[in-house]
């Protein structure tokens, strides 16, 4: 069946812009998370959505970062005024649930530049 | 403050011998680990996964220790392959009966390991 798809694949925008970023889980899996992976980093985990439970944004690096769910399925991740440091490529994840023979199945990623 | 380090950004080993990449964590929340592999340009692919009740998975060549008295996990390749050329990620999460919220905390991963098995 079809795996996670994220989109776009890459994207270039202008400091001070602001862009979405949307995520496609596979169907029925009921935990979304978004990560990114800046140049020669690891990934940084930035918000994780759970069935109906309140998201867990503790990794949101600042107010600037939001991320919706709409259906428990869909979501997008918005960067309000892009940073030159937000340019790093985001990862999208989901799972059917959360827990040790629920591993996390990632999309390839957007990756973001920021001029 | 990093709880999931993986100390060595990269290693390398000949075809044939054994890799073993190691990661080290602070929360004791954690009680499930899982190890992911990473090629350019794609996004990360599960690998193998261990429970806090077990110290050791194997799964064909990919053996999971852990030691839970020293929050640390390893995992062995062996024999390696070039194939396994690859960024290997450690990850670890606290479960569903976790106290910090009922659907358990986030997967968190540590920064990688670049494994470069040469023929």
């Amino acid at each position: 069946g079809a795996g996670v798809s994220q989109s776009p694949s890459n994207k270039v925008t202008e400091k001070g812009k602001d862009v979405e970023l949307r995520c496609d889980p596979i169907s029925g899996h009921t935990a979304l998370y978004w990560y990114r992976q800046s140049l020669g980093q690891g990934l940084e985990f930035l918000i994780y959505f759970q069935g109906n439970s309140a998201p867990d944004k503790s990794g949101l690096p600042s107010d600037r970062f939001s991320a919706e769910r709409t259906g428990g399925s869909v979501s997008t991740l918005t960067i309000q005024r892009t940073q030159q440091e937000d340019s790093a490529v985001y990862l999208c994840a989901s799972s059917f649930l959360t827990g040790l023979n629920s591993p996390l199945h990632f999309g390839n990623g957007t990756r973001l530049t920021v001029t | 403050d990093q709880q999931v380090k993986q100390n060595s950004p990269s290693l390398s080993v000949q075809e044939g011998r054994i890799s073993i990449l190691n990661c080290d964590y602070t929360n004791s929340m954690f009680d499930y680990f899982l190890w992911y592999k990473k090629y350019p340009a794609e996004g990360p692919t599960f690998l193998i996964s261990i429970s806090s009740i077990k110290d050791k998975n194997e799964d064909g060549r990919f053996t999971v220790f852990l030691n839970k008295s020293a929050k640390h996990l390893s995992l062995h390749i062996v024999p390696s392959q070039p194939g396994d050329s690859a960024v290997y990620f450690c990850a670890a999460a606290g479960g569903p009966s976790s106290i910090r919220n009922q659907a358990g905390t986030a997967l968190i991963f540590g920064k990688g390991t670049t494994l470069s098995v040469s023929s």
